[in-house]
């Protein structure tokens, strides 16, 4: 069936060094993937997305990449600032509407 | 434009009960899916409606139901509570075309005791 693995599950780094996320999907025809940060009490909220015709997406700190072969795909934060301090998701999907979550990665920055 | 809605904020059951959530999507968009998100199990797929229609469905027993209106409005509900249905119940908008952008309402928490 449709699985997403991500990992690690914790992240711990020093504020100003970098982050990576990794996820691993299982359904070749899953065509978006997204990310989501969710803080402490509140909703999910998208923080980068790519679709399966591009390999690498960047926004200021943020970059996802894309290996479709391989079917996996990483969440990059440089410079990481205490309030990135979250539990990010990634995401499958193949049709609209249905997104399968990965198990969430808690990330802490320390100050 | 305002964002996902959804009531009540939280809910406390008892076991047998039922419960019927609500969620108002963003003003246009035509597409609601339903997550459940636990501490064990993570974030996941209940169903999605769009244009009234059933349109994909996830693996959770026929006791979680719903349904969507014309206005494009969804109400989820479980009947039968057990504890396990204990969990947010998260509600996510788009415009319902593939790749679109999910947005999430602030949840619902459900407490059965």
């Amino acid at each position: 069936g449709e699985n997403v693995e991500q990992h690690p599950s914790t992240l711990s780094v020093q504020e100003g060094d970098s982050a990576v996320i990794k996820c691993t999907y299982s359904d070749s025809a899953s065509n978006y993937f997204p990310w989501y940060k969710q803080e402490l009490g509140k909703r999910p909220q998208l923080i980068i997305d790519i679709r399966s015709n591009v390999g690498e997406k960047k926004d200021q700190r943020i970059a996802v990449t894309l290996n479709k072969t391989a079917k996996h795909f990483s969440l990059h934060i440089t410079e990481t600032q205490p309030e990135d301090s979250a539990v990010y998701f990634c995401a499958a999907s193949r049709n609209t509407g249905k997104l399968i979550f990965g198990q969430g990665t808690t990330l802490q920055v320390k100050p | 434009k305002a964002g996902v809605t959804q009531t009540p904020r939280y809910l406390i059951k008892t076991r047998g009960q039922q419960v019927t959530l609500s969620c108002s999507p963003i003003s246009g968009h035509r597409s609601v899916s339903w997550y459940q998100q636990t501490p064990g199990q993570g974030l996941q797929f209940l169903f999605e409606y769009f244009s009234e229609t059933q349109r994909n469905k996830g693996n959770f027993p026929g006791r979680f139901s719903g349904r969507q209106f014309s206005n494009s409005r969804s109400e989820m509900n479980v009947s039968t509570l057990e504890l396990g249905d204990s969990a947010l119940y998260l509600c996510a908008s788009s415009q319902g075309t593939s790749g679109d952008t999910q947005y999430f309402g602030p949840g619902t928490r459900l407490t059965v005791l």
